[in-house]
């Protein structure tokens, strides 16, 4: 079990609007910046949102991250077929002086 | 542009100690501006932190893999390494080295997660 929650799956279809939520706690969440990655089938990660709801250059404007409290949303609008990937949520917990990352949500595009 | 690629045996028996190292191009390891870290992913699951180190030594560990877990760097070889003792089928999986970024805003500083990864290096525990 992850320390922070995702749902394992999520969809939609093109140019649709889809959510995907992490949920944590105030040791990790609530006190720390919140981080997004996709990844495809057999490569490395790529990160899509840093520090809550930055883009790293690259990062189209229809990928946006929010916050609010123990929780984070990674939302993608205007769906394409390449969005279709896993996506992780990740942040520091303060009780495990660690890295922890949430379970993982596949996102299909139907 | 900078790039870290791991190396190290692809197969490992039960029982004994994993070594893999992770050679950074492009930029100095040896900087203020970032730890490098180490995660791994076994096949169909998800993501798994393992530790960071920083250029003076100083390191992090999932509380879950410290007592085996050993992560060091070799600043005049501009590489960091990971060992992992005792390993058991449960500790096959991709392990992937990483750069993460130290971000300073006034008196505070943020340690960002990872912005720049290796490709992977499939590591197969055997009995």
């Amino acid at each position: 079990q992850s320390i922070l929650t995702q749902p394992p799956s999520a969809s939609g279809t093109p140019g649709q609007r889809v959510s995907i939520s992490c949920s944590g706690s105030s040791h990790n969440i609530g006190s720390n910046y919140v981080y997004w990655y996709q990844q495809f089938p057999g490569t490395a990660p790529k990160l899509l949102i840093y520090r809550d709801d930055q883009r790293p250059s690259g990062v189209p404007d229809r990928i946006s991250g929010s916050k609010s409290g123990t929780s984070a949303s990674l939302a993608i609008s205007g769906l394409r077929s390449e969005d279709e990937a896993d996506y992780y949520c990740v942040t520091w917990d303060d009780s495990l002086s660690g890295r922890v990352f949430g379970g993982g949500t596949k996102l299909t595009v139907l | 542009q900078v790039q870290l690629k791991e190396s190290g045996p692809g197969q490992v028996k039960a029982s004994q100690t994993l070594s893999l190292t992770c050679t950074v191009s492009g930029d100095s390891i040896d900087s203020d501006d970032f730890y490098w870290s180490w995660v791994r992913q076994p096949a169909g699951g998800g993501l798994e932190w393992i530790g960071r180190v920083y250029t003076t030594g100083t390191t992090n560990y999932n509380p879950s893999l410290k007592s085996r877990v050993t992560i060091s760097v070799d600043t005049s070889r501009n590489q960091f390494s990971l060992r992992l003792s005792s390993v058991t089928a449960a500790d096959t999986a991709v392990y992937y080295c990483a750069r993460d970024p130290i971000y300073c805003t006034g008196t505070r500083c943020y340690h960002d997660a990872s912005d720049i990864w290796g490709q992977g290096t499939m590591v197969t525990v055997s009995s």
